[in-house]
């Protein structure tokens, strides 16, 4: 199957401070990734659509200047959490669709981000 | 917009009996139904999905059924092996190129020896 990588895998930061992850399409071109939120024990809650060469599509809740999403090219989508704070530790996971079979999304390894 | 409802949350079988998992969701327009298998601190990997022109898809030991009439569909798998202890998602989709996927509450699956 298709691969997609994440960097970091993990993260500890300081309150205030900005964390930027990484999701890549290692074999494959994605016009679309995902980034999902996920707490201990709990489904996976979709935070945005980042969409390559145009604005990410949020989801109701989800904070566009907390949570900046770019997709600057065909295999890289990057979120940063900005000023982040403790509520903000959790595990981020990205996913990406294969463009050759249009429902079928990869995911990531996923961040785990840790605020003190 | 789609809601994604699974049961049971937690799930024990004894080693080669069968385990069910059920969803049901509420968007007639979703059309792609994949499922994910998630281990301890891994990623979502995909089990086996299925598409509304179908009503069961078959690999090996897992099976899954739809029923689009009344918005279930159904994750069963077959001779429960101890590597199958994992947490196990559904999920819904309108199947188009930009389309999100959405995800239910995932389902703990605890195969005894």
């Amino acid at each position: 199957g298709a691969v997609v990588s994440q960097h970091p895998s993990r993260v500890i930061c300081k309150s205030g401070t900005s964390v930027k992850i990484e999701c890549r399409s290692l074999d494959f071109q994605a016009t679309t990734m995902f980034w999902y939120r996920q707490f201990p024990k709990k489904s996976l809650m979709l935070m945005a659509t980042s969409n390559e060469g145009s604005k990410a599509t949020y989801e109701q809740g989800v904070e566009k200047d907390k949570f900046l999403i770019n997709h600057a090219s065909l295999t890289l989508s990057t979120l940063t959490v900005t000023s982040a704070h403790p509520e903000d530790s959790s595990f981020y996971i990205c996913s990406a669709r294969d463009g050759g079979r249009t429902e079928t999304q990869y995911f990531g390894p996923g961040t785990r981000l840790l605020v003190l | 917009g789609e809601n994604v409802e699974q049961h049971p949350s937690t799930l024990s079988v004894q080693e080669g009996d069968s385990a069910v998992i059920k969803c049901t969701y509420s968007d007639s327009a979703s059309n792609y139904f994949p499922w994910y298998k998630q281990e301890l601190g891994k990623r979502p990997q995909l089990i086996i999905d299925i598409r509304s022109n179908v009503g069961e898809k078959k690999d090996q030991r897992i099976a899954v059924t739809l029923n689009k009439t009344a918005k279930h569909f159904s994750l069963h798998i077959t001779e429960t092996q101890p590597e199958d202890s994992a947490v196990y998602f559904c999920a819904a989709s309108n199947g188009s190129s930009a389309s999100k996927i959405i995800f239910g509450s995932g389902t703990r699956l605890s195969i005894r020896p």
